[in-house]
Formats: structure tokens, C-alpha cells, sequence
């Protein structure tokens, strides 16, 4: 089993408040992950990083921002959260690849619903 | 069009079935390929990677097809406990950002 966890499982808040999704692994992995999935729909990449102090957006663009302040922390915040910002949030880690051509599993915390009213 | 596409299902098979996906993807750059496994309401796992020779894993093959930009998954003998989504997955560029498919969904019914 992958040691990647997240919290809160289950968040129900109203519009206009500040949320952090929490995201923590413990296997040292460089490289975390943010993705975006709605109910049958596909997962989209919001935000990645490298590293500690390394973020980047990803392809789906969000509202939220993250930080990477520790390896092994990756926390996602939404400023003021709306009806739109419903779903579920994953968060992924994998190992630093040792070059471009090579493919590190990703593994998955189990992930965040959030819905806000 | 979606880079990644899937035949969304639902399959119902009855057990010792043997079912095939589909997925095409749009991006000829794509590097690698992989399919995922995602039980309901459950973060997606790693089933097999994809080589372009093809590969077998137990009950399950999976091929690649680069020139009609194709990959398949086949499922031998199916079980109630491969019930699942299957996520079809590629790697474009040296990053290893994913792009996922929307998944298939997999009934297997006594």
C-alpha cells in the first residue's frame, strides 16, 4: 500500500470560505501531484511539483494554489470557495525519474470530496 | 476531442468472461502507456504498464498499437473482483505528467 494520505476524506463548507486540503506521503517522493476528477469524468492535473519550493500549474486551470514548503507536504488552498470548486481532489506522489524516457508509478492518496453549498 | 478516449461502458459480463477495451489517443508525441484500475469512490492504482511488443500479466493482456495510435486491454477468465473502471493512461513529454481517459467501467455479474 502507498503511504500518501489526505484530509479532511470529506469537506462540506459554504461559498465564501478559505479550505486547505491536506496531503502528506512518507516515501520521500520528489515529485506530488494535484488532480481534479468529477463523478465519470476523467482526472485533470491542477498543479505539480517537483520538489520543495517547485510549483507549477497543470493543465487544467484552477483557482487554487498550493505550496511545498516540506518533501513530504503538499497542501492545496482555495481562497474563497464557490459551487464550481465541487469534486473530488486527488493527490499523487512518484519517485524522481532518472531521465526523461523513464516512468515512475504515481501512487494516490485516496483522495478529498469536497462540495461546497 | 479529448486526447485520451474511452469507451465509457458499462460492460456486463457474466464470471470466466473474457472482455476487451479500447482507447485511442490523439497525441502522436505520447511516450508511454499504462492502464489504471479505479474501484468506486477510490483512488486509481497502477495495473500494467504498456510496451509495444504487447505484454501479459495473469489474466491480463494489454497491447499497443502506435501507428493507429490504439491500445487494448484484455481481461481472461473474469473475475467479481475485477469489477472496476479501467483508466487508460499516457505519458507525453519528459515530465511524467499523465493524461488520463475517462475509464471504462467493468460489471462482472455472477
Amino acid at each position: 500500500e502507498a503511504d500518501i494520505y489526505q484530509t479532511p476524506r470529506y469537506l462540506v463548507i459554504g461559498t465564501g470560505k478559505k479550505i486547505t486540503l491536506e496531503c502528506s506521503q512518507t516515501m520521500g517522493h520528489d515529485k506530488m501531484y494535484w488532480y481534479q476528477q468529477d463523478p465519470g469524468m476523467e482526472l485533470h492535473l491542477i498543479h505539480y511539483s517537483y520538489g520543495v519550493n517547485s510549483t507549477e500549474k497543470g493543465d487544467l486551470s484552477s483557482e487554487s494554489t498550493v505550496s511545498r514548503i516540506r518533501t513530504e507536504h503538499f497542501p492545496l488552498t482555495l481562497e474563497s470557495a464557490r459551487p464550481s470548486h465541487t469534486s473530488q481532489y486527488l493527490c499523487a506522489s512518484s519517485e524522481r525519474g532518472q531521465g526523461p524516457q523513464i516512468y515512475n508509478e504515481q501512487f494516490f492518496g485516496p483522495g478529498t470530496r469536497l462540495t461546497v453549498l | 476531442r479529448k486526447e485520451v478516449e474511452q469507451d465509457p461502458g458499462p460492460f456486463n459480463v457474466p464470471e470466466g468472461a473474457t472482455v476487451a477495451f479500447n482507447c485511442t489517443y490523439s497525441n502522436s508525441a505520447s511516450q508511454s502507456f499504462f492502464w489504471y484500475r479505479q474501484d468506486c469512490r477510490k483512488e486509481p492504482k497502477l495495473l500494467m504498464s504498456v510496451y509495444s511488443s504487447g505484454n501479459e500479466d495473469g489474466r491480463f493482456t494489454a497491447q499497443l498499437n502506435r501507428a493507429s495510435q490504439y491500445i487494448s486491454l484484455l481481461i481472461r477468465d473474469s473475475k467479481l473482483s475485477d469489477s472496476a473502471t479501467y483508466l487508460c493512461v499516457v505519458k507525453i513529454g519528459g515530465y511524467n505528467k499523465l493524461i488520463f481517459g475517462a475509464g471504462t467501467r467493468l460489471a462482472v455479474h455472477p
